[in-house]
């Protein structure tokens, strides 16, 4: 049984039009998170969150943000998408934020921005 | 300098072959180590954390080395299978870094 669920898995939208991707997660963990994968590139981590503490990465642009109604669900909202905001958007989640806590990834949705 | 430096790859070996990826990361108070598998277009996958003390799954190794900031894995004995990305994963308190990956082609 999926533990980690991401939809859509595919998701088509036009440049500057908002898009949500939704995750969940049956395993009752603390923190989610959200990376962004470029072809060929190492996931990059957008922001995460630690039950409702939200942290975001220096670097994750202003058009990103995230809502996390409960513990099972994390949304990412692109609020005006680029093309250069095309790629793989995986979350994953862990038990805790503690460095040894391994992260479970769901499959990902993949964003076309046109 | 990136945070968490892969070999380039890919790696096109034939099967039954022992392939060796290695891993540099910059910070020192890194606390964490992991090798992921990546398949084509599908989600990373824990393969296994890495300890000081080194450790094996199988026909997979890890080692790592913090004085050198260096962490290794070995396949033995590499079937079709074995092809994928391997992600070297470094996490220190809430940062985690992905290395950008190393390829593996196995061939019959």
């Amino acid at each position: 049984d999926a533990m980690v669920i991401q939809n859509p898995r595919y998701q088509v939208t036009q440049f500057g039009k908002p898009v949500t991707l939704s995750c969940s997660q049956t395993l009752n963990h603390n923190v989610m998170y959200w990376y962004q994968q470029k072809s060929s590139q190492a996931p990059k981590l957008l922001f995460h969150y630690y039950d409702k503490d939200f942290n975001n990465e220096a670097d994750t642009p202003d058009n990103f943000q995230s809502r996390r109604p409960n513990t099972s669900f994390c949304f990412l909202d692109i609020r005006s998408p680029g093309l250069g905001d095309a790629a793989m958007y995986l979350c994953a989640t862990s038990i805790y934020s503690a460095p040894e806590e391994t992260q479970y990834f769901g499959p990902g949705t993949r964003l076309l921005v046109l | 300098r990136k945070e968490v430096e892969q070999d380039p790859g890919p790696f096109n070996v034939p099967e039954g072959a022992t392939v060796a990826f290695n891993c540099t990361y910059s910070n020192s108070a890194s606390q964490s180590f992991f090798w992921y598998r990546q398949d084509c277009r599908k989600e990373p996958k824990l393969l296994m954390s890495v300890y000081s003390s080194g450790n094996e799954d199988g026909r997979f190794t890890a080692q790592l080395n913090r004085a050198s900031q260096y962490i290794s894995l070995l396949i033995r004995d590499s079937k079709l299978s074995d092809s994928a990305t391997y992600l070297c994963v470094v996490n220190g308190g809430f940062k985690t870094i992905f290395g950008a990956g190393t390829r593996l082609f196995v061939k019959a």
